[in-house]
Order: structure tokens, then C-alpha cells, then sequence
């Protein structure tokens, strides 16, 4: 199974961008890099997914080198709403399904 | 789109009374769905796999005969806590995948609640 690592936690201000790393050095050919937001007591919600390079949609980009062993979520400008955990998972092909292994996260702090 | 529910939201039982939770893929069909457990301040671990039409896939660890999984339809996956206990306090959240287009990416419900008394 691809494990990946990130920091526990970081601090950010409102309007600065923000930059999450998480490596994943055991990262398989065919898996996709996706991170997740997680606010407390609800699901995890879908941020972004990538393979290779650069990846970006209304709420954040994707940074991916060639190598794959890690990847870079970067959130512009963020807000205090952006306060919560985030979650970089790697997929895992097992017979045909997709079983997504949760690392501990990074807990995001926004401070005004 | 991308929409996934559960049903309900929160429950609270008393200790031996068996609690069903529904989690229904809204605005897509998926034959993958997967259950997780979260403890309060710790990451999701997962509990099985759910596959339409075929019995699920627990991890180590988990008792099949405790968490039975349905997954009747391709949009609706169901988890029964049989014979809850206190322990089994926790807050459940599945997932439905959505394949295709050359990836798969899944979409989390907002989680079910359970306290049991």
C-alpha cells in the first residue's frame, strides 16, 4: 500500500497562499494523487486529483514532479473558512477497486 | 454533482439493539461504495469494501458478523451495527466511488453519528 506523509499541522493568515506537501515515495504507475478536506463531524470533501504535473479548478492546484513522490496542494488566498484537515491519499488498485488509505492529515489553522 | 447521503445523520441506541446506516449514491450509480469509522481527533480508517451484488471485503480487524454490509443496489449501501455496544460509539462516513474517464475518485457522505448508551 502507497503511505504518504504530511505535516500535522500548519498555520496560516487570511489572504496568504498556502502550500501542503505530502510524499509519497512508494507511489504506483497507475495511481492518482487526490486530497480530500475534512471539517469536523462531516465527510471528507474532494479537492482536487492529479497523475503528473499540474492540475488546477476553481479552489486549488495541484502541483505533481516527475518523479511522483510527492505532490504540493496549493490554496490561494485563503480564508477562515478554510480551517480544516487535509488529507493527500494515493490510490491503491486492489482486484479492480480503489481502496483509499488515510494518513493522519494536515490540520490547517487560518488566523484573521 | 458527485453527491453522496447517509441516513441518519445521528443516532443513539441502547447497548444491544442493532442500528442501520444508509448511504446512497444521489446523481450517480456505484458498484464500489466503502465504510470508515472516525474516533474524535483521528484520521478515517477504513472498514470494508461494498460491492453491488456480491458480499463485501472487511479489513483485518473488522467483524463481519458485527458490521453487516449490504449493497443491494447501485446506488445504496448499508452498514448494520448488530448488537452495539459502547465501544462501537463513532462517527461512520462511507464513500461511493465514481469510475471512469480513466480515474476513480471517491465521494464521501457527511457521516452518521452513532452513540450508543
Amino acid at each position: 500500500l502507497a503511505k504518504t506523509t504530511q505535516p500535522i499541522s500548519m498555520d496560516s493568515y487570511e489572504g496568504q497562499e498556502v502550500n501542503i506537501t505530502c510524499s509519497h515515495n512508494n507511489i504506483a504507475t497507475n495511481d492518482y494523487i487526490t486530497w480530500y478536506q475534512q471539517f469536523p463531524s462531516q465527510g471528507p470533501r474532494f479537492i482536487i486529483q492529479g497523475y503528473k504535473t499540474k492540475v488546477t479548478n476553481e479552489v486549488a492546484s495541484l502541483f505533481i514532479p516527475a518523479d511522483r513522490k510527492s505532490s504540493t496542494l496549493s490554496l490561494p488566498r485563503v480564508s477562515l473558512s478554510d480551517t480544516a484537515v487535509y488529507y493527500c491519499l494515493v490510490g491503491d488498485s486492489v482486484d479492480s477497486s480503489y481502496k483509499l488509505i488515510f494518513g493522519s492529515g494536515t490540520r490547517l489553522l487560518v488566523r484573521p | 454533482g458527485a453527491v453522496v447521503s447517509q441516513h441518519p445523520s445521528w443516532v443513539i441506541c441502547k447497548s444491544g439493539t442493532s442500528v442501520k446506516i444508509e448511504c446512497r449514491s444521489l446523481d450517480f450509480q456505484a458498484t464500489t461504495m466503502f465504510w470508515y469509522r472516525q474516533f474524535p481527533k483521528q484520521s478515517l480508517m477504513l472498514m470494508a469494501t461494498s460491492n453491488e451484488g456480491s458480499k463485501a471485503t472487511y479489513e483485518q480487524g473488522v467483524e463481519k458478523d458485527k458490521f453487516l454490509i449490504n449493497h443491494a443496489s447501485l446506488t445504496l449501501s448499508t452498514l448494520t451495527v448488530t448488537s452495539a455496544h459502547p465501544e462501537d460509539s463513532s462517527f461512520y462516513i462511507c464513500s461511493a466511488l465514481l469510475a471512469g474517464g480513466g480515474t476513480d475518485t471517491q465521494y464521501f457522505g457527511p457521516g452518521t453519528r452513532l452513540t450508543v448508551l
